[in-house]
């Protein structure tokens, strides 16, 4: 069974920072893309940044560039996400998902609030 | 960036009857070369993640029930509930993921009239 375990969210004041991780198995995590997709409170889905299978590529929304970074480690079925200089609007839920194209499997995601 | 909108914001249908879900992207998103459009459906419950029901514009995912359909081509698409459930409360969101960054319509509320 494919199982996607995010973790990391907290309460954080703006330009404060974050690590997210995601913990995965059930499947060979080192041939899969995985993607951070987020949902602020009440609204709806925002893709947030891709990762290739080996870590060689990868890819952020305009916004979170130079902000936050995408990262995998595979001897771990990790997945993480560095959030740096962090802001109001950046507070959703941050789930981790499978995929390039189609997310296949998701995670039951980790709050990010970013208030003072 | 492509933009996804989808139609209506939400959806009051009585049981039973078909609920029509539309989505139109900005840009083309079929991909001549492999004639295949670039869009995905997912449905999301209220405090669930979401759940993929549609790939390819069309290829239902393994397990997802046959009430569930996709169409369109190009820059058209609609999601087809051929006979609604009380289970199929839920947002739908139609994405799109011919290029980065990917984006999502803003979602649609169906809800049981």
């Amino acid at each position: 069974e494919v199982q996607l375990v995010e973790s990391g969210g907290d309460l954080v004041q703006p330009g404060g920072s974050l690590r997210l991780s995601c913990a995965a198995s059930g499947f060979t995590f080192s041939k899969s893309w995985m993607t951070w997709v987020r949902q602020a409170p009440g609204k709806g889905l925002e893709w947030v940044a891709n990762i290739k299978e080996d870590g060689n590529e990868k890819y952020h929304l305009d916004s979170v560039k130079g902000r936050f970074t995408i990262s995998r480690d595979n001897a771990k079925n990790s997945l993480f996400l560095q959030m740096n200089s962090l802001r109001a609007e950046d507070t959703a839920v941050y789930y981790c998902t499978r995929g390039v194209y189609y997310l296949d499997y998701w995670g039951q995601g980790t709050l990010v609030t970013v208030s003072s | 960036d492509i933009m996804m909108t989808q139609s209506p914001d939400s959806l009051a249908v009585s049981l039973g009857e078909r609920a029509t879900i539309n989505c139109k992207s900005s840009r083309n998103i079929l991909d001549s070369s492999n004639n295949k459009n670039y869009l995905a459906w997912y449905q999301q419950k209220p405090g669930q993640p979401p759940k993929l029901l549609i790939y390819w514009a069309s290829t239902r995912e393994s397990g997802v029930s046959d009430r569930f359909s996709g169409s369109g081509s190009g820059t058209d698409f609609t999601l087809t509930i051929s006979s609604l459930q009380a289970e199929d409360v839920a947002v739908y969101y139609c994405h799109q993921y011919y290029n980065t960054p990917r984006t999502f319509g803003q979602g649609t509320k169906v809800e049981i009239q």
